[in-house]
């Protein structure tokens, strides 16, 4: 089944304790994304890939990191979380022309 | 860049009334075009698309878009809803392969509501 998995599902942390949310697809597809969900924001992007080691920012990238070192992996970073974080975490893979599929969502709290 | 402006963040309606959903885009680029509906406690599922050809493009669940291109906008709309369309739904651009920054962009959300 074609798929992107998040893992967790949910994760409560404290301010300052590194953490890593990770992403994977079964799909072969070269662009994966991270975006965040907050109310009356919608989803805004944090980091994109378009292949593997190629990646840039999106809209708000400060306070992630990310890797893409294969194809199907693209995990997301909080090297220092911080209560600000606190979201809803989506990643979602695509082809370079397409829809996006996204997995089932990370809710993270930071406190 | 591409962005994506939905004009209205809450709808309400009656069950089996019509229903508009507006979207705005912004490009300096051919765009493609897309909306998602997430249920409560779900993720994105993709409810249509328009990458070319007819600028009418229909969507799982009954729903249907129309892409103009000189109002630069993709409403997407339903004849008859149901309680079970009650969700919100996103609006999203991407561009072509080739431009730069092609990466898609979302919308903030309108939450449809609908009533009994």
């Amino acid at each position: 089944e074609a798929q992107v998995t998040q893992n967790p599902r949910y994760l409560i942390t404290v301010t300052g304790k590194k953490l890593t949310v990770t992403c994977s697809q079964n799909m072969n597809h070269e662009y994966m994304s991270w975006y965040r969900q907050d109310p009356g924001l919608g989803l805004r992007q944090i980091y994109y890939s378009m292949n593997v080691e190629v990646t840039d920012k999106g809209d708000v990238p400060e306070g992630y990191k990310v890797s893409r070192k294969e194809k199907r992996n693209f995990p997301l970073i909080l090297e220092s979380p911080s209560p600000n974080q606190t979201s809803l975490y989506f990643c979602a893979s695509r082809r370079r022309e397409g829809e996006a599929f996204f997995g089932q969502g990370t809710r993270l709290t930071v406190v | 860049a591409q962005s994506v402006t939905q004009l209205d963040s809450q709808v309400p309606v009656f069950e089996e009334a019509p229903v508009e959903l507006r979207c705005n885009y912004s490009s300096s680029v051919s765009v493609y075009l897309f909306w998602y509906v997430q249920y409560p406690n779900q993720g994105l599922q993709l409810l249509l698309k328009y990458l070319s050809g007819s600028t009418l493009v229909k969507g799982i669940n009954g729903f249907e878009a129309e892409f103009n291109k000189s109002q630069t906008s993709f409403h997407l709309r339903k004849p008859s809803v149901h309680i079970s369309d009650t969700a919100e739904y996103f609006c999203a651009v991407s561009a072509p392969a080739g431009y730069n920054n092609n990466d898609m962009r979302f919308g903030a959300g309108t939450r449809l509501t609908v009533k009994p």
